[in-house]
């Protein structure tokens, strides 16, 4: 079952805008994930939120973690063509070890 | 430095038959964990190994096994191939089921 909900679904830019995505899940987590994924191809690790964490960044990304709302959002600042992908949140599960659980992810489409 | 590497990148199979697929983790990594990923849908876990044994197992029946070798290689065992098996399998390889994991770029199949 799909522990995170990414919103929106699709999301289309320019090149230099911003890109903000949204993620929401159900139950208490030890941290959260964000992974891109290029048409066809594995997952590429972005960034790691634990959950005694509020902001954190690398690069151009930056990540929000609300645990009393149990949403996060990634923010992907002046976006580049090469952006374009699939972006999913992942969780774990306080007392699940490793197992990740996605969404269904964002399609983010960067026009040059 | 070897990433994660899976075989074969495709297959084609018809119902009933069996399948096995084969994974490599990153070097350093010593385990392994099993995604099924649908089309259009984020991955959902199928299980992990760690030091040859199945540690944790996601929501799949038991036509779905595998194993792990000493060098911390594995495979993934399908069994009685359903048309709803058709995905891209992906597998991923962290250092004593820490965060985060590695992806390789996946097992494509198809069932026919």
């Amino acid at each position: 079952s799909q522990q995170g909900e990414e919103d929106p679904q699709a999301l289309s830019i320019q090149e230099g805008e911003n890109a903000t995505m949204n993620c929401s899940y159900k139950t208490s987590i030890n941290n959260l994930q964000w992974y891109r994924q290029n048409s066809g191809r594995g997952l590429v690790h972005l960034i790691l939120i634990r959950s005694n964490e509020r902001e954190k960044h690398s690069g151009r990304l930056r990540v929000t973690l609300d645990t009393s709302k149990k949403s996060s959002s990634l923010l992907i600042t002046a976006s580049r063509a090469a952006d374009t992908a699939s972006y999913f949140c992942a969780t774990v599960l306080t007392g699940a070890n490793s197992k990740l659980t996605f969404g269904k992810g964002i399609t983010l489409s960067v026009r040059p | 430095d070897a990433g994660v590497t899976q075989s074969p990148t495709h297959l084609i199979k018809t119902r009933g038959q069996q399948v096995t697929l084969r994974c490599s983790p990153k070097s350093g990594h010593d385990t392994v964990s099993w995604y099924q990923q649908a089309l259009g849908q984020g991955p959902q876990f199928i299980f992990q190994y760690y030091e040859e044994e199945e540690r944790q197992r996601g929501n799949f029946p038991d036509r779905f096994s595998g194993h792990q070798f000493p060098n911390y290689s594995s495979e993934l065992n399908v069994n009685a191939l359903l048309l709803g098996d058709s995905a891209l399998y992906l597998c991923a390889s962290s250092l004593r089921g820490g965060q985060p994991q590695h992806f390789g770029d996946g097992t494509r199949l198809s069932i026919l």
